[in-house]
């Protein structure tokens, strides 16, 4: 069975330059679930997914961030324009529904704002 | 006080041994707990869940105080392979909330 697939690997971008990740879940995951993580901290939940409805965005930062998830499967999250803190790793993970609180990470998007 | 606080370590441990680290939360609604461990520039994986009874996989045990609110997780028989980063997981309020991690080093 294939985990949850991320692209690029990464990305180095000059700062005020847009960015996109995207990220394809495990099949027939219901949920999926963008972190930020930072060096040395764990991951920071941006936002969360029920198939294709954001149900809790709370913590993305509406200014520069968007995300969507149109059929309810892959997913595409947004920074425009980037900044220098915004340099981290962006996680993507899913699980089979929330409930289920297993999540299985893709590798992670490293980017680099310059 | 922090949603969910781990003591950062590092806890450099020999080979063998046995170690033992806690994960402290503040919401005492808190409803489900777990460790992923993350290795060196890798993602998360699920450990364990951590039950109300407690929870053993092989070496690993975890275990649950309500009363205190914490987590635990101990490792006997410690091998260089556990040499990660152990990260807490707490589920409150319709959230998830990861602490920073325990880094551990186990010694040949």
């Amino acid at each position: 069975e294939a985990g949850v697939v991320q692209s690029p690997r990464y990305k180095i971008i000059e700062k005020k330059q847009p960015v996109a990740f995207w990220c394809n879940p495990i099949s027939g995951h219901n949920t999926l679930y963008w972190y930020l993580q930072n060096l040395g901290q764990g991951p920071e939940l941006l936002i969360r997914y029920e198939n294709e409805e954001a149900v809790d965005d709370s913590q993305l930062p509406k200014d520069r961030f968007s995300a969507e998830r149109l059929k309810g499967v892959d997913s595409t999250l947004k920074i425009q324009p980037a900044e220098l803190g915004d340099s981290a790793v962006y996680l993507c993970a899913s699980s089979i529904y929330y409930g289920h609180y297993e999540q299985y990470f893709g590798p992670g998007t490293r980017l680099t704002v310059t | 006080r922090k949603e969910v606080e781990q003591d950062p370590g590092p806890f450099n441990v020999p080979e063998g041994a046995t170690v033992a680290f806690n994960c402290t939360y503040s919401n005492s609604a808190s409803q489900s707990f777990f460790w992923y461990r993350q290795d060196c520039r890798k993602e998360p994986k699920l450990l364990m869940s951590v039950y109300s009874s407690g929870n053993e996989d092989g070496r690993f045990t975890a275990q649950l105080n309500r009363a205190s609110q914490y987590i635990s997780l101990l490792i006997r028989d410690s091998k260089l392979s556990d040499s990660a980063t152990y990260l807490c997981v707490v589920t409150a309020d319709d959230k998830i909330i990861f602490g920073k991690g325990t880094r551990l080093h186990i010694l040949p």
